[in-house]
């Protein structure tokens, strides 16, 4: 069965800090794609990233980057020089090609405090 | 282009009563989903919809029904609503036919908060 593991619930950095948010998968399926979307305090989700499972490259978008390694299963989401701006919850989802909706990770809240 | 928009942002009922949520989406998209967030929970699959006319259950699809009668349209109803409904009701859409590589990708309106006391 699908799955995604986001261990850390809650995260506080100082400003400037970087900041790695953990997410790890779990499918059968050799055809899939890993998401992250951010929520910030007004609460609309908004679409980050979009990475498949052919693609192990990784992305790098300003301050953020995604570190994908089907080795260890993970797609980990990494903020550089953290702004306050950055405070949102932070979830990770798997969509494979069994499965039509997506599953999501339960979600990180990151905290960066000036 | 609005994107996904849901009716009404924010509702009190009280126990019993009845109400429709409405999602409208105008990207041409053919699946569209119903999720509710609660604190600690993250998002929890409602009822979802692959096309015009279809629907399915989702994770936590008791106390709830949906319609999709018009492909931009996607309505959950609460037939008798319970305090344990309370929640944030989240909806999204997805798969343009034709952009390869997009129909996976979810996009969600804004929510609506519900209250129900």
């Amino acid at each position: 069965a699908q799955k995604v593991t986001q261990a850390q619930t809650e995260i506080s950095v100082v400003e400037k800090e970087d900041v790695t948010l953990d997410c790890v998968y779990e499918t059968r399926d050799t055809t899939y794609y890993l998401f992250w979307y951010k929520q910030p305090p007004s609460g609309e989700l908004v679409f980050l990233i979009r990475r498949n499972s052919f693609d192990e490259q990784n992305e790098i978008s300003g301050r953020y980057s995604w570190n994908f390694q089907k080795s260890t299963s993970s797609f980990n989401f990494t903020i550089t020089a953290s702004q306050v701006v950055d405070s949102a919850v932070y979830f990770c989802a798997l969509w494979d090609s069994g499965n039509t909706p997506l599953v999501f990770g339960k979600g990180t809240r990151l905290s960066v405090i000036a | 282009n609005a994107g996904v928009t849901q009716t009404p942002k924010f509702r009190v009922l009280k126990t019993g009563q009845s109400m429709t949520l409405l999602c409208a989406q105008d990207m041409n998209h053919e699946y569209m989903y119903w999720y509710r967030q609660d604190p600690g929970m993250g998002l929890r699959l409602i009822h979802y919809s692959v096309g015009e006319g279809t629907t399915a259950k989702g994770e936590v699809p008791d106390g709830y029904n949906v319609s999709r009668l018009k492909k931009q349209n996607f309505l959950l109803g609460l037939e008798s609503a319970a305090p344990s409904q309370t929640s944030v009701y989240f909806c999204a859409s997805s798969y343009s036919p034709g952009l390869a590589g997009e129909q996976e990708t979810q996009y969600f309106g804004p929510g609506t908060r519900l209250l129900v006391l």
